[in-house]
């Protein structure tokens, strides 16, 4: 079965870095574009990022643009997401998430979740 | 990018049906037949119940429907259960290949 496995969070100090891992499973990797997400205490859902299923085609949200970078391994089959600059305003549980469909960014949607890790940004 | 509008919240009795309005702009729910809609219990992680504005996923109740008219997108529900109570978010792709949420609407079974 489809599993993602987020890890990496931590509390972090403003300004300090954090890299974040999202483990997959069960699917080929390699076929699908990936996503970040993330969610603040008791707040919506804000997407972060996205990574094309070849790494080509990445795209970030405004608010985390110039500070995040998304990559990925797909010999590891392992998505990363690099967060540099952090403000206390990036705390937030984030989640990994598959794009539902292969060999594109177009549309995307989100069948398949990982459990989120927390990132706590406070001084 | 600013987060597409819905409701803060919405209720009903049980076997009544809701309906969740999503209102965004030309460049994202008016553009593109790309709006999927996100059901997340307290504590626990999204769950995708509509793609491309009105199909379920495998598994998905068939009281859950998904409807668009220009720039707003809606999700109805029908025969509410106690277990519809919950966090409802739509998303919409954009025409910068972004994607962009709702605020969330929180769905209230008196």
């Amino acid at each position: 079965q489809v599993q993602l496995v987020e890890s990496g969070g931590g509390v972090v100090q403003p300004g300090r870095s954090l890299r974040l891992s999202c483990a997959a499973s069960g699917f080929t990797f390699s076929s699908y574009a990936m996503h970040w997400v993330r969610q603040a205490p008791g707040r919506g859902l804000e997407w972060v990022a996205l990574i094309s299923y070849d790494g080509s085609n990445i795209y970030y949200a405004d608010s985390v643009k110039g500070r995040f970078t998304i990559s990925r391994d797909n010999s590891k089959n392992t998505a990363f997401l690099q967060m540099n600059s952090l403000r206390p305003e990036d705390t937030a549980v984030y989640f990994c998430a598959r794009s539902g469909r292969p060999y594109t960014v177009r549309g995307p949607f989100f069948d398949y979740w990982g459990q989120g890790t927390l990132v706590t940004v406070s001084s | 990018q600013s987060a597409l509008t819905q409701p803060a919240s919405v209720s009903g009795s049980p076997g009544q049906s809701i309906t969740i309005s999503c209102t965004g702009t030309s460049t994202d729910i008016g553009f593109y037949d790309f709006v999927s809609w996100y059901q997340q219990h307290p504590g626990k992680v999204p769950k995708l119940i509509i793609d491309d504005v009105r199909y379920r996923p495998s598994g998905v109740s068939n009281r859950f429907s998904g409807s668009k008219s220009g720039n707003t997108a809606s999700l109805t529900i029908s025969g509410l259960l106690a277990e519809d109570e919950a966090d409802y978010y739509c998303s919409s792709y954009t025409t910068s290949s972004t994607l962009v949420f709702g605020t969330g609407t929180r769905v209230t079974v008196l």
